[in-house]
């Protein structure tokens, strides 16, 4: 199975500052079409998990463009440009290239 | 507005069954796989297996293979995950995610339910 591990685990904020969450995988995320199935998750505390970036770099509808993905192979990094106190969560990373899906362990990002 | 709407919270003994429903609304069922994914309290994400209804194809973690059944009924547009053989270990909030196949990633999600495995 494709190992994601995340850093921080923690990641203490001033809103308004930027933030910045690594996720690196245990293998290359390339598929053999050529796409690299790197998605980020937010779950807000009490809610399910929301898709905010997909294949990397792609915002999902409605994210605010604050959120930048970015990376390839098996480097990846989200990016919040500006903390905004709607933010405070638990980020996940998920992989989709190979099966099983796997998820990194998650970032919490707090004020 | 795409939606899916899980039952409710399960409280179960070890060595019973649990059997969790997920109704989609809002698109076509049949367009989109089904994954289940589960959260232990406190914890992170854990990935269970998805569901073609189109195609009819399942595809189950190893972890879960023998124990765990992912059926459909398109007619009600519901999706079940059906968990054999409880223990203490799977009480979790369990999800279910629309699987958007052209970008293989999960981009609308269930609300969870709670099942409780307990003596």
């Amino acid at each position: 199975d494709i190992v994601l591990t995340q850093t921080p685990l923690s990641s203490p904020v001033t809103l308004g500052q930027p933030a910045s969450i690594s996720c690196r995988s245990s293998q290359s995320l390339v598929d053999s079409d050529g796409n690299t199935y790197l998605s980020w998750l937010q779950q807000r505390p009490g809610q399910p998990p929301r898709l905010l970036i997909y294949k990397i770099s792609n915002r999902f509808s409605g994210v605010p463009d604050r959120f930048v993905g970015s990376g390839a192979g098996t480097d990846f990094t989200l990016k919040i440009s500006r903390v905004e106190p709607e933010d405070v969560g638990v980020y996940y990373c998920m992989q989709a290239t190979q099966l099983p899906l796997t998820f990194g362990g998650g970032t919490k990002v707090e004020i | 507005q795409v939606q899916l709407v899980q039952s409710g919270a399960e409280v179960k003994k070890p060595g019973a069954s649990v059997k969790v429903s997920c109704k989609a609304s809002g698109y076509t069922f049949t367009d989109y796989d089904i994954n289940w994914v589960r959260q232990a309290t406190g914890q992170g994400l854990e990935w269970m297996g998805w569901l073609n209804p189109k195609s009819g194809n399942t595809g189950y973690s190893q972890k879960f293979q023998g124990r765990v059944t992912m059926t459909w009924d398109t007619s009600i547009r519901t999706a079940y995950m059906e968990l054999t053989n409880l223990r203490s270990e799977d009480t979790a909030v369990y999800y279910c995610a629309r699987g958007y196949t052209t970008i293989r990633a999960c981009d609308y999600w269930g609300q969870g339910t709670l099942v409780t495995v307990s003596s």
